[in-house]
């Protein structure tokens, strides 16, 4: 059964740069899976943010396009975000996500990310 | 871009009840595109419903989704006490996936 699970800093201050790092066990992300990323600031709801294919191929969501860049690392079974010129708008839980067919299948626990000075 | 409108925002219901969850889309989605999450608090989202109609691996029978084109229904024929949560559709189109804006099943 594969796991995910996401690491990384959990106060990021505004303008600057977020990054997190989502682990895979109990699978390779060298699969012809996709894997994504998926962001809920507080009580709101799901926002689809990237994917990335183990050969590199990505895909982004418009909105966060020029801010965003998703990348896999598949000697150490992961994949990352970044996430540039952060507001508070960009305060949330940050999860990341196998995908299956049209959907993501598995995802880790999820880490709140606050932007505030 | 594709916007999904889920309804009702809230639902009152009693276990025991059936519930009707209402995703309209505004423009037509492939049903092999459309699926259906359940999220409780401070838990990830869990996949339902993938391709309109197909259960997802260990998901009670309970659960059934229907639609095509614009208008998608999930149903949960009896609701268990488990089952009162927030649930969100989904729809993958043109490299891209967007959400609902949720449902909230709540006990009555």
């Amino acid at each position: 059964q594969v796991q995910l699970q996401e690491s990384g800093p959990g106060l990021v201050k505004p303008s600057g740069t977020l990054s997190l790092t989502c682990a895979v066990s109990g699978g390779s992300v060298s699969t012809n899976n996709w894997w994504s990323w998926v962001r809920q600031p507080p009580g709101k709801g799901l926002e689809w943010i990237a994917e990335i294919h183990h050969t590199g191929v990505t895909n982004y969501n418009p909105s966060l396009k020029s801010r965003v860049t998703i990348s896999i690392d598949t000697s150490k079974s992961q994949f990352s975000l970044i996430l540039n010129s952060v507001t508070a708008a960009d305060t949330a839980v940050y999860y990341c996500a196998r995908n299956g067919d049209y959907d993501q299948d598995h995802w880790g626990q999820g880490t709140l990310v606050t932007v505030s000075s | 871009e594709i916007v999904l409108t889920q309804s009702p925002g809230t639902l009152s219901l009693s276990p025991g009840e059936r519930a009707t969850l209402s995703c309209r889309a505004s423009q037509s989605v492939s049903s092999t595109y459309l699926a259906w999450y359940q999220q409780k608090p401070g838990q990830a989202p869990r996949l339902l419903i993938y391709g309109a109609s197909i259960r997802a691996t260990g998901i009670p029978d309970r659960f059934s989704g229907s639609g095509s084109g614009t208008d998608f229904t999930l149903t949960i024929s009896r609701l268990e006490p488990e089952d009162f949560a927030v649930y969100y559709c989904q729809q993958y189109d043109s490299f891209r996936y967007t959400f609902g804006q949720g449902t909230k099943v709540e006990i009555k």
